[in-house]
């Protein structure tokens, strides 16, 4: 197993450009999900998904979009790029909750994203 | 709404030592899961332990342990025998649990932990 793939591992952006970043897992996970992180700041919940086609906002949604149209993929589009969102983006997955109990959540390796 | 206070940005500790990284949180939930993250230079996010709410024991792996007062809503961790490749960023996380739609992570702005020979 690849476990959670992303692509590109770096990416530089000017203004107003838009890009995709690319998330994939190999594990047919339910849940996936879409973070930033920032200097001095822990992860921020960008966008998730509970299954293919479900997708929902996190903490900080504003410029991002997401669709989810197979189990695997879940890509994140920045529509038109800002240096505010110059960040590291890291995408997870899990299990769905089973019996209430958690599913371990894995991480891809992170998206250096910067927009000039 | 839930927040994750890490008050240390940085901490240093001589190999072979223990080390305890201290974690607070707020929240008004009775459930829930708490977790340590590791992230070393090469940026992967690395699961190092995890607390149930519910358990009243604490949670131990190898050299790795917390005390998780709950009252308190604390969560620290302490890292004993510190070797070199202890180094790196830990961050605290904080976890809904289920049965909501979706398990949402919140995590602390975290601490660079520097293991010197």
């Amino acid at each position: 197993n690849a476990g959670v793939t992303q692509t590109p591992k770096f990416q530089v952006l000017k203004t107003g450009q838009s890009m995709t970043l690319q998330c994939a897992q190999d594990m047919n996970h339910e849940y996936m999900s879409w973070y930033r992180q920032d200097p001095g700041m822990g992860l921020r919940l960008i966008h998730y998904s509970v299954g293919a086609g479900i997708t929902d906002q996190g903490e900080v949604p504003n410029g991002y979009n997401v669709s989810r149209s197979t189990t695997e993929d879940f890509p994140l589009r920045l529509l038109s790029a800002a240096p505010s969102q110059t960040s590291v983006y890291f995408c997870a997955s899990s299990s769905a909750p089973t019996g209430g109990r958690y599913n371990e959540q894995f991480f891809g390796p992170g998206t250096r994203l910067t927009v000039l | 709404a839930q927040t994750v206070t890490q008050s240390q940005p940085e901490m240093s500790v001589q190999e072979a030592e223990t080390v305890t990284l201290s974690c607070t949180y707020d929240t008004s939930e009775s459930n829930y899961y708490l977790f340590w993250y590791k992230q070393p230079p090469s940026r992967q996010m690395i699961l190092v332990i995890r607390q149930e709410a519910y358990k009243q024991q604490n949670a131990t792996e190898n050299r790795f342990s917390v005390n998780f007062q709950k009252a308190a809503k604390s969560f620290s961790l302490k890292i004993s025998d510190s070797q070199l490749g202890d180094t790196a960023m830990y961050f605290c996380a904080f976890m809904t649990r289920p049965p909501y739609n979706f398990n949402k992570f919140y995590f602390g702005s975290g601490t660079k932990l520097n293991v010197k020979p």
